[in-house]
């Protein structure tokens, strides 16, 4: 198996650009996935395979990779934007899935 | 709407069993392979295990190996998760998702929650 690492936190003031990113211990990294939780509320997948976004997410969610770092960008942050970030990636079988330890986002 | 509904959490005692089920709306199930996810109170997301869209091929998390089932009725829709010797570490809600392309998944149920305690 392998880990997805992420920052516990991150804050930005409103109409700032947030950037979260999970580091993965895998070679050749698998697509990464992300989901955006309030609380009390189920996941939403906000990004997939990267950098692709779900019909319905604003165009303000986007995605990025390099190397095996994958980095969640919300630009011009909104104080609906706060909420816990969890990336998640499959090994490549999809027999088991990895979620990395999630991002309190903060909107100050 | 297109929706997922899971049923079946409750409060039980550790070394007890307890049946979940998740229920689609609006969707054929019989399409796509079924994970189910947990989190436990104040933690992050586990997953916990997934069903193949025909129910060929079930993997588990190591954490729930032997003791959970996962399973499925495309008939009526609806998957299960059958867990038995419930330990103090498996409080959390259960959340079911469908798969997509092995790979994620894009539509989540609300959770239902498990309790168990003495």
């Amino acid at each position: 198996s392998y880990e997805l690492t992420q920052p516990p936190s991150v804050s930005v003031s409103p109409g700032q650009t947030a950037r979260i990113t999970c580091s993965a211990d895998a070679w050749p990294k698998p697509y990464v996935h992300w989901y955006q939780q309030k609380p009390g509320q189920a996941p939403v997948l906000v990004i997939y395979k990267d950098n692709e976004r779900p019909s319905g997410i604003p165009e303000r969610f986007s995605g990025s990779s390099s190397g095996t770092t994958v980095t969640l960008t919300i630009s011009g942050v909104q104080a609906e934007d706060e909420a816990d970030y969890y990336c998640q990636s499959a090994d490549n079988t999809g027999t088991f899935w990895v979620f990395g330890g999630g991002t309190k986002l903060t909107v100050l | 709407q297109v929706q997922l509904v899971e049923s079946g959490g409750g409060v039980v005692q550790p070394g007890t069993s307890l049946r979940l089920s998740c229920a689609a709306s609006r969707f054929n199930i019989r399409s796509y392979g079924m994970h189910w996810v947990r989190q436990a109170p104040g933690k992050g997301l586990e997953w916990v295990a997934i069903i193949y869209y025909d129910g060929s091929e079930k993997f588990y998390a190591d954490s729930v190996k032997g003791r959970f089932a996962i399973s499925r009725d495309n008939s009526r829709n609806t998957v299960y998760l059958q867990m038995n010797s419930l330990r103090d570490e498996d409080t959390a809600v259960y959340y079911c998702a469908r798969d997509r392309e092995l790979s994620y998944s894009d539509l989540w149920g609300r959770g239902t929650l498990v309790t168990v305690s003495s």
